[in-house]
């Protein structure tokens, strides 16, 4: 079974719209991610969440909202969709927040490639 | 504010000779460094990591030092095969803000024949 499984794979879609993605993990881990990777393959941290909880809230545009109704899955929303918000974002889980213990390793989805026209 | 800056953006070596990527960091309380291979298509995936309490680490032929002083780290890859041929990325756990795992901006390896 997949461990971090996200969906849909790929999404194309015209600007303006509003899209989600979703993403669940079956790993027991206490904290899920989102990552954008842009065209230029940069990764960087949108979200985080620990146990339901926001944790990271790197700034990005008030149009991106993330969900998590549980601890398995976090879910991203996307408002009035732009040009520049094509790229691949990324889910990830790991056991616990980042630090100096064990609890780091990240599991990434497969990725969830978004096209704006 | 957290930054990783890494070198060089793009590599290419000769099958069977070594490879040297190297990243700084900006925040002297990091104390977990990884590293994360993404093939062409696919999903990043943690191939080795290091703490702040060691300097060296080694697993086959990959292989981590951190600079604590100076505040870099660098992977080796030792007899590179294609197999080697991805994008690496380091990254840094920062220890403001959530404890937040920062990448650097990624080294397209190529392993040429």
């Amino acid at each position: 079974d997949t461990a971090v499984s996200q969906t849909p794979k790929y999404l194309v879609t015209q600007m303006g719209n509003d899209k989600s993605i979703k993403c669940e993990q079956n790993l027991g881990h206490d904290t899920m991610y989102w990552y954008k990777q842009d065209s230029k393959k940069f990764l960087k941290i949108m979200f985080s969440y620990n146990n339901k909880e926001l944790i990271i809230n790197e700034t990005v545009p008030n149009r991106f909202s993330p969900k998590s109704p549980d601890k398995a899955h976090l879910n991203l929303h996307i408002n009035s969709l732009e040009l520049g918000d094509s790229a691949v974002y990324f889910c990830a889980s790991s056991r616990d927040i980042p630090r100096f213990s064990g609890a780091n390793v990240l599991t990434f989805g497969a990725g969830s490639r978004l096209t704006v026209l | 504010g957290e930054n990783v800056e890494q070198h060089p953006s793009t590599l290419s070596v000769q099958e069977g000779d070594s490879a040297v990527i190297k990243c700084t960091y900006s925040d002297s309380a990091s104390n977990y460094f990884p590293w994360y291979k993404q093939e062409l298509g696919k999903r990043p995936q943690l191939i080795i990591d290091i703490r702040s309490n060691v300097g060296e680490k080694k697993d086959q032929r990959i292989a981590v030092t951190l600079n604590k002083t100076a505040k870099h780290f660098s992977l080796h890859i030792t007899e590179t095969q294609p197999e080697d041929s991805a994008v690496y990325f380091c990254a840094a756990v920062f220890t403001g803000g959530g404890n937040k795992l920062t990448f650097g901006t990624g080294t397209q390896l190529k392993v040429e024949l």
